[in-house]
């Protein structure tokens, strides 16, 4: 099947910087993505997501933005901050039944 | 308002022991699935059930069976654990209407010795 990967397994961040990170899909009919937060030893937390019509969504400190064109999602953090040391997992819509495909995470480490 | 929650939190089997891992949301949610993690791994579907009455698999089936006990509750079942199966297992849910975004258990970490 299709995957959602991500081009960078880890992440080091100064504190109060902004962050970027990014994923690559390959089902270019998928018609809705999400980002999460895994925290350690947590279950994944929805942020934000974003449906195949929009190029750019903002949330509170959080933007996504989709490039169709390239099968490209990026999640930018603004400001970041030490809580925002996580795993963050790109995911997109399998088409059916309301299925999830994940990539395999980046790591976001916030250095003080 | 709990949202969903898993027991065990911690298990460990031997090879060849049975056990069941369950699940249950509070939302009145339709959806139900069933994800493994492994390290360094994203999240691969298990099970899912789309509504009460109804389950289907999903990428790594072999070695599981599960049961949507009602709306609420939803379980997943090793009968012959393997410790290929060692991992950490995440129940989710999400409504019928909206969006596609599934909320998650906290876990449960399963090592099979």
């Amino acid at each position: 099947g299709e995957n959602v990967g991500l081009h960078l397994p880890t992440l080091s961040v100064q504190e109060g910087d902004n962050s970027i990170i990014n994923c690559a899909y390959s089902n270019s009919a998928s018609d809705y993505f999400i980002w999460y937060k895994q925290e350690s030893g947590k279950g994944p937390q929805f942020i934000i997501d974003i449906r195949s019509n929009m190029d750019k969504r903002q949330g509170q400190r959080v933007t996504v933005l989709l490039n169709k064109t390239v099968k490209h999602l990026s999640l930018q953090i603004a400001a970041t901050q030490p809580g925002d040391s996580a795993v963050y997992f790109c995911a997109e819509d399998s088409g059916s039944a309301r299925q999830l495909t994940f990539g395999s995470g980046t790591q976001l480490t916030v250095l003080p | 308002n709990a949202g969903v929650t898993q027991t065990p939190k911690f298990q460990v089997l031997k090879t060849g022991q049975s056990m069941t891992l369950q699940c249950a949301q509070d939302m009145n949610h339709n959806s139900m699935y069933w994800y493994r993690q492994d390290p360094g791994m994203g999240l691969r579907l298990i099970y899912y059930s789309a509504s009460e009455g109804t389950t289907d698999k999903g990428e790594v089936p072999n070695g599981y069976n599960v049961s949507r006990l009602n709306k609420r509750e939803f379980s997943l079942r090793l009968e012959s654990a393997a410790p290929s199966q060692t991992s950490v297992y995440f129940c989710a849910s999400t409504g019928l209407q909206g969006p596609y975004e599934q909320y998650f258990g906290p876990g449960t970490r399963l090592t099979v010795t």
